[in-house]
């Protein structure tokens, strides 16, 4: 069965700090597709990227990069010199065709100014 | 270009009637989730819709909710004889088949 663990429920930093934010997955399948979703105050889910399983390069866009590790079932997500319009929960996903969208708990970002 | 609608944004409801959600995905996406979220809490599955598949019901939490998608576009969520916990945020999302999906605004239910 698929599973995404964010263990990290609450994240508390200053500005202008780095921050990972942990996900590890678990699948049977060899195909399947992790994402990221910053979740803001306002409510609105937001879906920030999207990796299939046969592609583990890293990504990085702007500010923020994702670390996708098969050998430990991980795929990270660090925020670079974090501003406070940062704050948010950020979930992590994935998918596989034998199931449907499976989303981790959720951890909550707070950017102190 | 549009992207997942629902309405309505807020409903407010006496406890033990029923209220029907409604949302609009993008248009040609095959795939439609509903999810409930309570405040300060993570997405709670509900349904799932693939295509003509049988949708994935496993979520719901009692028969008192059900949904329906209509020509593989537009889908209902009701709730009979609601209750206080129902109150929540009722999400829709809709992607193409495993892609990523897209996240309506919410409809925000409370039941009094």
């Amino acid at each position: 069965a698929q599973k995404v663990t964010q263990a990290q429920t609450e994240i508390s930093v200053v500005e202008k700090e780095d921050v990972t934010l942990d996900c590890v997955y678990e699948t049977r399948d060899t195909t399947y597709y992790l994402f990221w979703y910053k979740q803001p105050p306002s409510g609105e889910l937001v879906f920030l990227i999207r990796r299939n399983s046969f592609d583990e390069q890293n990504e990085i866009s702007g500010r923020y990069s994702w670390n996708f590790q098969k050998s430990t079932s991980s795929f990270n997500f660090t925020i670079t010199a974090s501003q406070v319009v940062d704050s948010a929960v950020y979930f992590c996903a994935s998918y596989s065709s034998a199931s449907k969208i499976i989303f981790g708990s959720g951890t909550r970002l707070s950017i102190r100014p | 270009g549009a992207g997942v609608s629902q309405s309505p944004s807020n409903k407010v409801t006496e406890k033990g009637k029923d209220v029907e959600l409604r949302c609009d995905p993008i248009s040609g996406h095959t795939a439609l989730y509903w999810y409930r979220q309570s405040l300060g809490q993570g997405l709670e599955f509900l349904i799932y819709f693939q295509g003509n598949s049988a949708p994935d019901k496993s979520g719901l939490p009692s028969d008192r909710f059900s949904a329906e998608r209509t020509g593989g576009s537009v889908s209902t969520l009701t709730i009979q004889r609601t209750q206080q916990e129902d109150s929540a945020v009722y999400l829709c999302a809709s992607s193409f088949q495993g892609y990523e999906q897209y996240f309506g605004p919410g409809t925000r239910l409370t039941v009094t």
